[in-house]
């Protein structure tokens, strides 16, 4: 089956450095890749829309600029959280658009937990 | 917009027996998906079941089944058979037909008891 790998699965990092998470789909082409959010007892809010080779799209509320999400391949989406702060620390999971295989219009990673002290 | 509501922040059940979680949605699409994910303590996001809403037959999945009422836009999950591996977040989730973005309902904590 469609597999999405994520990585790193969890980090941990001093308030206002950046950290970068990186989302593979493996075994199909991921035109569009989607990160989400979820905090501790919640539900997964969509962040933004990765579009290969083109801008992200945020929803309302997500800071672009804070957020930085580069979809340079097929395969392959990044989500920088730049200056990060404790306000921050989520579980982020990311997931791919895989044109409908297997009954799944998304495939999603395994999430990445980010704590920052 | 979609909106996906699960008025059922935490049930529990016993081992062996049945247990119906809710969901209702809201959208003024024709055609689109509705799905039933489960998401264990490791926080994976695990397909339970999906429904496609141009379909009219209730879709089942081993001892998981909805019961889709497109009218009332209503979404139910019934476990039969509970067993205590399906303990677990379980969350409601709409996509357009277009499947450009996934709507997520606050979610149900399934707790099954032996």
């Amino acid at each position: 089956g469609a597999v999405v790998s994520q990585h790193p699965s969890w980090v941990i990092c001093k308030s206002g450095t950046s950290v970068k998470i990186e989302c593979r789909s493996l075994d199909f082409q991921a035109t569009t890749m989607f990160w989400y959010r979820q905090f501790p007892k919640q539900s997964l809010m969509l962040m933004a829309t990765s579009n290969e080779g083109s801008k992200a799209t945020y929803e309302q509320g997500v800071e672009k600029d804070k957020f930085l999400i580069n979809h340079a391949s097929l395969t392959l989406s990044t989500l920088t959280v730049t200056s990060a702060h404790p306000e921050d620390s989520s579980f982020y999971i990311c997931s791919a658009r895989s044109e409908d295989r297997d009954g799944q219009p998304q495939h999603f990673g395994d999430g990445t937990r980010l704590s920052i002290l | 917009a979609q909106t996906v509501t699960q008025s059922q922040p935490e049930m529990s059940v016993q081992e062996a027996e049945t247990v119906t979680l809710s969901c209702t949605y809201d959208t003024s699409e024709s055609n689109y998906y509705l799905f039933w994910y489960k998401q264990p303590p490791s926080r994976q996001m695990i397909l339970v079941i999906r429904q496609e809403a141009y379909k009219q037959q209730n879709a089942t999945e081993n001892r998981f089944s909805v019961n889709f009422q497109k009218a009332a836009k209503s979404f139910s999950l019934k476990i039969s058979d509970s067993q205590l591996g399906d303990t677990a977040m379980y969350f409601c989730a709409f996509a357009s037909h277009n499947n450009n973005d996934m709507r997520f309902g606050a979610g149900t904590r399934l707790t099954v008891k032996p």
